[in-house]
């Protein structure tokens, strides 16, 4: 049984490019919530998408959007990146009959120069 | 809820030791707990959990202890092992969100041979 994978592993990329990070969740799981974690922080939520739709979003500016396929695997895109975008992304999944137990992928690594 | 910054608190113990890693929680209104165990370049794994409306949950080797009146949490491992050596995290969904997690700093467990 398929945990929750991702890809990339690592990404490097200048600022003002544009950068899109994938997640396949786990194996009976409809629901994905994207995180972002700065080197020494937790994870800070940053949207879930569910039925191809977000449903919650949290503190992030309208730079980072997603999007969601009807197999359940999302996208993260992330728009004229700024050097404090470096950081862990991590993607979780879960089944809306159990929203609230998340199982997290081992996350992109993206730095920006 | 939110992390503040690089000076995680750390604990260190002996093999064999029982651990406590405590956690304040920030939401009175927080209905559902999550501990979860992250390694060195990996995302975090789930541990255990435990509703608003228990104060007790066990598993393999770990108890969670969920104080309301004082909103606290903490996490026992028993027989502690090296292999347990790794960064634990507490989050908080709160009762209105659909699947938010809310992390908090994060407990550096080194576990000594």
């Amino acid at each position: 049984d398929a945990g929750v994978t991702q890809s990339p592993t690592h990404l490097i990329k200048t600022r003002g490019q544009q950068v899109t990070l994938r997640c396949s969740p786990k194996s009976g799981h409809d629901t994905v919530s994207w995180y972002q974690q700065a080197l020494g922080q937790g994870p800070q939520f940053i949207f879930q998408y569910y039925e191809e739709e977000e449903r919650q979003r949290g503190n992030f500016p309208d730079r980072f959007s997603g999007h969601q396929f009807p197999n359940y695997s999302s996208e993260l895109n992330v728009n004229a990146l700024l050097l404090g975008d470096s950081a862990l992304y991590l993607c979780a999944s879960s089944s809306v009959k159990s929203t609230d137990t998340q199982y997290f992928g081992p996350g992109t690594r993206l730095t920006v120069l | 809820g939110e992390s503040v910054g690089l000076h995680l608190p750390t604990l260190s113990v002996q093999e064999g030791d029982n651990s406590i890693i405590n956690c304040a929680y920030s939401n009175s209104a927080s209905d559902y707990f999550i501990w979860y165990k992250q390694e060195s370049g990996k995302g975090p794994q789930f541990i255990i959990d435990i509703r608003s409306n228990m104060d007790k949950r066990q598993g393999q080797r770990v108890t969670v202890l969920l104080n309301k009146t004082v909103k606290h949490l903490s996490l026992q491992i028993a027989a502690t092992q090296p292999g347990d050596s790794a960064v634990y995290f507490c989050a908080e969904k709160w009762g209105t969100s659909y699947g938010k997690l809310t992390f908090g700093q994060g407990t550096i467990l080194t576990v000594h041979p």
